[in-house]
């Protein structure tokens, strides 16, 4: 069975800065890694996925996410975080045919 | 319609009453999945139907939980003899099986509150 952990429950940063929400998955076989994002009060959203191929995701409004099999992660990063992007995120993976299975959430806090 | 739709928004009912809680997905896809997401938790997967195939009910916690689906569309989660720990804002939603790498497309949720 795949399982999905998000070390990191809340993450405050200021805003301009940098940020890494992190994310390490757990299967014996190839899956395909999400991210979502859930603005308060809103519903999940998919903010980027990684299938195969390249190792480098990116979204549009500036997120990015790398997926690395020998370390099992696949950490979301953008460069310059806007209050805007105040939300929870979540880290999911599947395999073909199967429920998707998500971790705990983070809770990113962009601060003025 | 144009996204997965669920109703009501929210639901407060009484403890030990049963409830209904409706998802529509979208027109098309062939699974469909619910989870539910208790305040300050993640999403925790109850119940999943793909195509005409038996569902994976290995997330519901009891048997107090049940799920159909009607004619691969619909699906109507049953909560009976609702608990206080039941309350949590209940998630459906779609995908489209057999595209590959295809994602799962949420609704609004419905928020339940058993008092």
């Amino acid at each position: 069975a795949q399982s999905v952990t998000q070390l990191d429950s809340q993450v405050p940063v200021f805003e301009e800065a940098p940020v890494e929400l992190r994310c390490n998955y757990s299967s014996s076989v190839s899956v395909y890694l999400f991210w979502y994002v859930q603005y308060p009060n809103q519903g999940l959203q998919l903010l980027l996925k990684y299938l195969s191929g390249s190792t480098l995701v990116e979204s549009i409004n500036g997120f990015e996410a790398e997926f690395n099999k020998s370390q099992t992660s696949f950490h979301l990063r953008k460069p310059s975080v806007h209050i805007s992007d105040t939300a929870e995120y979540f880290c999911a993976v599947t395999i073909y045919g199967q429920n998707f299975v998500f971790g705990p959430g983070t809770r990113l806090s962009v601060l003025p | 319609g144009a996204g997965v739709s669920q109703s009501p928004s929210n639901k407060v009912t009484e403890k030990g009453k049963d409830v209904e809680l409706r998802c529509d997905p979208i027109s098309g896809h062939t699974a469909l999945y619910w989870y539910r997401q208790s305040l300050g938790q993640g999403l925790e997967f109850l119940i999943y139907f793909q195509g005409n195939s038996a569902p994976d009910k290995s997330g519901l916690p009891s048997d107090r939980f049940s799920a159909e689906r009607t004619g691969g569309s619909v699906s109507t989660l049953t909560i009976q003899r609702t608990q206080q720990e039941d309350s949590a804002v209940y998630l459906c939603a779609s995908s489209e099986m057999g595209v590959y790498g295809t994602e799962a497309f949420f609704g609004q949720g419905t928020r339940l509150t058993v008092v």
